[in-house]
């Protein structure tokens, strides 16, 4: 069975940063892209970027470029998201996400979420 | 980017009902779009890829059907697990992936 598990909820400073984690388990971790989707409290859904977990090559929403940085791990089967700098603004819940591949990016497996409210 | 813009924003039926959603994209898409649903609290679901295409095990009320930039997702009758929020997705452009604002569908 594909899971993706994340890493708990999180609060931080304005200021702070944070590295969520999302661990993949079912599948050859290193053969799909995995993405990365913020959701804002009551809004929509909005990606950030993704990561091919073989080579770490990267590709960021034109958005969120210089904002956040995609890593990988394959030999733990674990994508990480890194936020920087945070601020209020940056309170969402964040969501991995498998692409489905063979060419194909929309989403077939989805991680629980990881909710990330910045206060001071 | 590519804008995606779904109609309606909210939308109120009945158990049984017809349910149609709109996803307009701001430019040709060809076949690559996806729709998802998700209830509150949860993960988005996969519903249907590359506009038509039912993701496994998603019941066979639910069909997709358009191309370039007119897309729709029907739900042929509405059932109780049904009443939740329904996003679509573009992959045309696979450096640039963009949704639309969400259709909530609630309760007549």
């Amino acid at each position: 069975e594909v899971q993706l598990v994340q890493s708990g909820e999180e609060v931080k400073r304005p200021g702070e940063s944070l590295k969520i984690s999302c661990q993949g388990s079912g599948y050859r971790f290193g053969d799909y892209w995995i993405g990365w989707v913020r959701q804002m409290p009551d809004k929509g859904l909005e990606w950030l970027g993704t990561i091919y977990p073989d080579d770490s090559e990267t590709r960021y929403s034109p958005s969120f470029q210089g904002q956040v940085t995609l890593s990988a791990d394959k030999s733990v089967t674990t994508a990480y998201l890194h936020l920087y700098s945070l601020k209020s603004s940056d309170t969402a819940l964040y969501f991995c996400a498998r692409h489905v591949g063979q060419g194909d990016y929309s989403f077939d497996y989805w991680g629980q979420g990881t909710l990330v409210t910045v206060s001071s | 980017d590519i804008q995606m813009t779904q109609s309606p924003s909210t939308l109120s039926a009945s158990v049984g009902d017809r349910v149609t959603i709109t996803c307009r994209a701001s430019q040709n898409i060809n076949k690559w779009l996806a729709w998802y649903q998700q209830r509150p609290g949860e993960a988005p679901k996969l519903l249907i890829y590359r506009t038509s295409n039912l993701q496994g095990g998603v019941p066979s009320r639910f069909s997709g059907s358009g191309s370039g930039t007119e897309f729709t997702l029907t739900i042929s009758s509405l059932q109780p697990d049904d009443f939740a929020t329904y996003y679509c997705q573009q992959y045309q452009t696979y450096y640039a992936l963009t949704f639309g604002g969400g259709t909530k569908v609630d309760v007549k």
